[in-house]
């Protein structure tokens, strides 16, 4: 079962543009958000992480925005890049103690594609 | 720094066959999971070990099991492979247990099951 749902599952943006990501969550327990970004041939990287007691965080071009009432967030990627082709991973984890407390429960991806 | 590296980099096995990955951390990262990306989609969780013990499993058979060594080197272990193993298997590090410190991912070892 899929706990984190995302969308859209690929996205052309043109250069300059903005690129936006959702990801919902069921799972209340969860407490830390992060995205991660992969390249062809490479393991994914962290871009960015948001725990709930935040709305909004920015890093940069990069901006994740939290809902907790609607158990949602989202990614921004403002100014787009040719370079920021890839494939772009939202997570959540909960708390260590737990068992779930382990493990990333990634989504199942967007492939982003910015024309030049 | 180096930062986590994985190997072999590929491999191909036959179905029923046996295959060993191995996974070295960061220095000074006393984590290490282990996750399985199938084509299109994203990770899957299989293990944390943490200090060389077992932390967390995540909803994988039997035929899969790792260890962590005291160097903190660890090695993923999948008995009685299946079409259904190839994947591409990733491991990754960090200081402290649990998944909500950064996890810094290897390079993953592509593995191909006929």
């Amino acid at each position: 079962q899929q706990q984190v749902k995302q969308s859209p599952q690929s996205l052309i943006v043109q250069k300059g543009g903005i690129s936006i990501i959702n990801c919902a969550y069921e799972n209340t327990a969860f407490d830390y958000f992060p995205w991660y970004q992969q390249f062809p041939g490479k393991g994914p990287a962290l871009l960015i992480a948001i725990r709930p007691d935040v709305s909004e965080k920015k890093e940069g071009r990069f901006t994740i925005s939290f809902n907790k009432s609607a158990k949602q967030f989202s990614l921004h990627i403002m100014d787009s890049q040719p370079g920021d082709s890839a494939t772009y991973f939202c997570a959540a984890s909960n708390r260590p103690g737990s068992n779930s407390g382990y493990a990333l429960n990634f989504g199942k991806g967007t492939s982003l594609l910015v024309t030049p | 720094d180096a930062g986590v590296t994985q190997s072999p980099t590929h491999l191909i096995k036959t179905r029923g066959q046996h295959v060993t990955l191995r996974c070295s951390p960061i220095s000074g990262h006393k984590s290490v999971s282990w996750y399985q990306q199938v084509l299109g989609q994203g990770p899957q969780f299989i293990f944390q070990y943490y200090e060389k013990e077992e932390r967390g499993r995540g909803n994988f058979p039997d035929r899969f099991s790792a260890r962590q060594f005291p160097n903190y080197s660890s090695e993923l272990n999948v008995n009685a492979l299946l079409l259904g193993d190839s994947a591409l298997y990733l491991c990754a590090s960090s200081t402290r247990q649990g998944a909500s410190d950064e996890q810094f991912f290897g390079p993953g070892t592509r593995l191909t099951v006929l």
